[in-house]
């Protein structure tokens, strides 16, 4: 199994371009999110699906846009990138809702500089 | 609604250390607890989780935590630190409806050789 995979791990914009960061998981997950992670600020929840169809906003959605067209991918869309998206970006999925028996699992994560 | 919070931002050990990373959490209804630990360069992997029972939990590599309801603390314990636990270890609990994660700010930890 693969797990959760991330494309591209890194990526240099310009103030003002577009790009997606793409995520696959290959588990049958139902759960999919994508956080950013910023020193000294943990891990930041920007989106997050429950299931094909069904997409939602977590802590930090500005900025960002998302759709869950399979059960397996969850791409993460910078319409018009600004520098404070800078970041590191995790994809991760689960089974169910979090529990004993569904964990998240990441992915490698994506390193995103926006100049 | 469910927060947590990691009080140590930087910790530097020497090996062979005993260390203590602390972890307090906001009562939300059923306490579900998770630690996660990043080594440089790498994603967040599960060290070690609790939902119910033993309040004190055994992870991988030597890692446990302990579940102190009064307190409302999940502090992240290893007897020995090595030089291979440099790394970044993050406390999480899910939100209400247990789909998504709050994670704590993190704390890096540098063992020394």
């Amino acid at each position: 199994n693969a797990g959760v995979t991330q494309t591209p791990k890194f990526q240099v914009l310009k103030t003002g371009q577009s790009m997606t960061l793409q995520c696959a998981q290959d588990m049958n997950h139902e759960y999919m999110s994508w956080y950013r992670q910023d020193p000294g600020m943990g891990l930041r929840l920007i989106h997050y699906s429950v299931g094909a169809g069904i997409t939602d906003q977590g802590e930090v959605p500005n900025g960002y846009n998302v759709s869950r067209s399979t059960t397996e991918d969850f791409p993460l869309r910078l319409l018009s990138a600004a520098p404070s998206q800078t970041s590191v970006y995790f994809c991760a999925s689960s089974r169910g809702p979090v529990s004993g028996a569904n964990v998240l699992t990441f992915g490698a994560g994506s390193r995103l500089t926006v100049l | 609604a469910q927060s947590v919070s990691q009080h140590n931002h930087h910790v530097i050990l020497s090996e062979a250390a005993s260390l203590e990373l602390g972890c307090n959490y906001s009562y939300g209804g059923t306490v579900n607890l998770f630690w996660y630990v990043q080594y440089p360069g790498q994603h967040l992997q599960l060290l070690l989780k609790y939902f119910s029972g033993d309040p004190l939990v055994k992870g991988i590599k030597g890692f446990e935590a302990e579940f102190i309801k009064s307190k409302f603390s999940f502090n992240l314990r290893k007897p020995s630190v090595q030089w291979s636990d440099t790394a970044e270890y993050f406390c999480a609990v899910p939100m209400d409806s247990s789909y998504k994660l709050i994670f704590g700010s993190g704390t890096r930890l540098l063992v020394r050789p």
